[in-house]
């Protein structure tokens, strides 16, 4: 199973909204609501951002949203913090596979 | 608060064999799936396995089926991943991750695990 498509980096001014996106197949994200977004700061472990497309867990900065439109998913960063530059994931439930497919990663820059 | 504890990595030759432990604590451990996932050095991040919250169905990745297998011991509150026939890519840092559906709602520090000659 060929991993999801994300920028490589993307970078932003603290205060400035971002979008990073997702790209995948119609065997993934285009016919399933089943994405989900993790943030890894260097050395550590993963952390839930986003799961079902839209939907975040407790704890988590509602200055983090998800969305889909077609292939597509994405999610935007509003108000970028310093703490906020980390390496991002998006994950999606594939029909070509018993197990979640990962994007390849995006590392975010705050300028 | 719910922990979870990987240990066991180290550096194994190729071809041996090694096993991963997950020890979990701060919630009941046998209502929830658990997933390994990997991340080799400088690398993205892969679904491993997967393991039901009792233990009856087992999903894994192609790269690792027919050699690793995952179980757990829902008594001992412990998550298992024994990789057998390893190979020069499996060297990564293995983490184990809690269940939410078919996401990881929380994840342990990871085991680095090399395999090399």
């Amino acid at each position: 199973q060929s991993a999801l498509t994300q920028p490589a980096s993307v970078s932003g001014s603290p205060g400035q909204s971002i979008t990073i996106t997702c790209t995948g197949t119609t065997s993934d994200i285009g016919d399933y609501n089943y994405v989900s977004w993790y943030q890894q700061h260097p050395g550590r472990a993963p952390k839930l951002m986003i799961y079902d497309v839209s939907n975040r867990p407790s704890g988590v900065s509602s200055r983090f949203s998800g969305s889909k439109s077609g292939n597509t998913a994405s999610l935007i960063i509003s108000g970028l913090q310093a703490e906020d530059e980390a390496d991002y994931y998006c994950s999606s439930y594939t029909s070509a596979s018993p197990l979640d497919v990962f994007g390849t990663g995006t590392k975010v820059t705050v300028l | 608060q719910v922990q979870l504890v990987e240990s066991g990595g180290g550096v194994v030759q190729p071809g041996r064999s090694l096993r991963l432990s997950c020890a979990a604590s701060g919630f009941t451990f046998s209502s929830y799936g658990m997933h390994w996932v990997r991340q080799a050095p400088g690398k993205g991040l892969q679904w491993v396995a997967f393991i039901w919250s009792d233990g009856s169905n087992k999903y894994y990745a192609d790269s690792v089926k027919g050699r690793f297998t995952v179980s757990r011991d829902n008594s001992k509150n412990t998550l298992y991943l024994q990789m057998n026939n390893q190979r020069a890519e499996d060297t990564a840092v293995y983490y184990c991750a809690r269940g939410l559906g078919s996401y990881a709602d929380y994840w342990g520090q990871g085991t680095l695990v090399t395999v090399s000659s």
